[in-house]
């Protein structure tokens, strides 16, 4: 059965960075898109970035280009999100979620999600 | 940028009851229009896609209508398990994915 499971999150100064990862099992981990998606507590989903079967693509949300990273061992069948400059409205519970297609497009969806893991930004 | 809006934001409703919840664009997505469901401390899970296209394993009392701008998904006959927050997401804007703001579904 497909799992996604995330760690590395944790309590984090402002201004710091932090990698969270994410290991998927029970598919063919280099044949979908991956996404990431956050929480921040007792809000909405926020998208925040998503990146190609293969890597060679990736996009993010205006609220955390320039600061995120998003990236993948395919290797490894892990999923990456290196966080940089952590502001306090980055607290959150980050979740992998994956696309339902190999190259995200106008007929992606998120079949399958990680459990999260929650990054906290304080001081 | 695409902006969805849900209403109501949240709903009290009976185990039996014919729910409705409302998606509206900020402008036309065509049918790119997925819905998800969540419960307090898990994560999202996929009920629709496509507008319309139930996800394996979601009972057939879950459905999806719409196009354009307006969108609903409709819970024909409401059982205990359905108590959750339910938001949409546009995948028209692609590789921008846009969620509504929720929709909590409270036991009356």
């Amino acid at each position: 059965q497909v799992q996604l499971v995330e760690s590395g999150g944790g309590v984090v100064q402002p201004g710091r960075s932090l990698r969270i990862s994410c290991v998927a099992s029970g598919f063919t981990f280099s044949d979908y898109a991956m996404h990431w998606v956050r929480q921040a507590p007792g809000k909405g989903l926020e998208w925040v970035a998503v990146i190609s079967y293969d890597g060679s693509n990736k996009y993010y949300a205006d609220s955390v280009k320039g600061r995120f990273t998003i990236s993948r061992d395919n290797s490894r069948n892990t999923l990456y999100l290196q966080v940089y400059t952590l502001r306090a409205e980055d607290t959150a519970v980050y979740y992998c979620a994956r696309d339902s297609r190999r190259y995200f497009d106008w007929l992606s969806n998120f079949d399958f999600w990680g459990q999260g893991t929650l990054v906290t930004v304080s001081s | 940028d695409i902006q969805m809006t849900q209403s109501p934001s949240s709903l009290s409703a009976s185990v039996g009851d014919r729910v409705t919840i409302t998606c509206r664009a900020s402008q036309t997505i065509s049918t790119y229009l997925n819905w998800y469901q969540q419960k307090p401390g898990k994560a999202p899970k996929l009920l629709i896609y496509g507008v319309f296209s139930l996800q394996s394993g979601v009972p057939s009392r879950f459905s999806g209508s719409g196009s354009g701008t307006d969108f609903t998904l409709t819970i024909s006959s409401l059982q205990p398990e359905d108590f959750a927050t339910y938001y949409c997401q546009q995948s028209y804007s692609t590789p921008i994915y846009t969620f509504g703001q929720g929709t909590k579904l409270e036991i009356k």
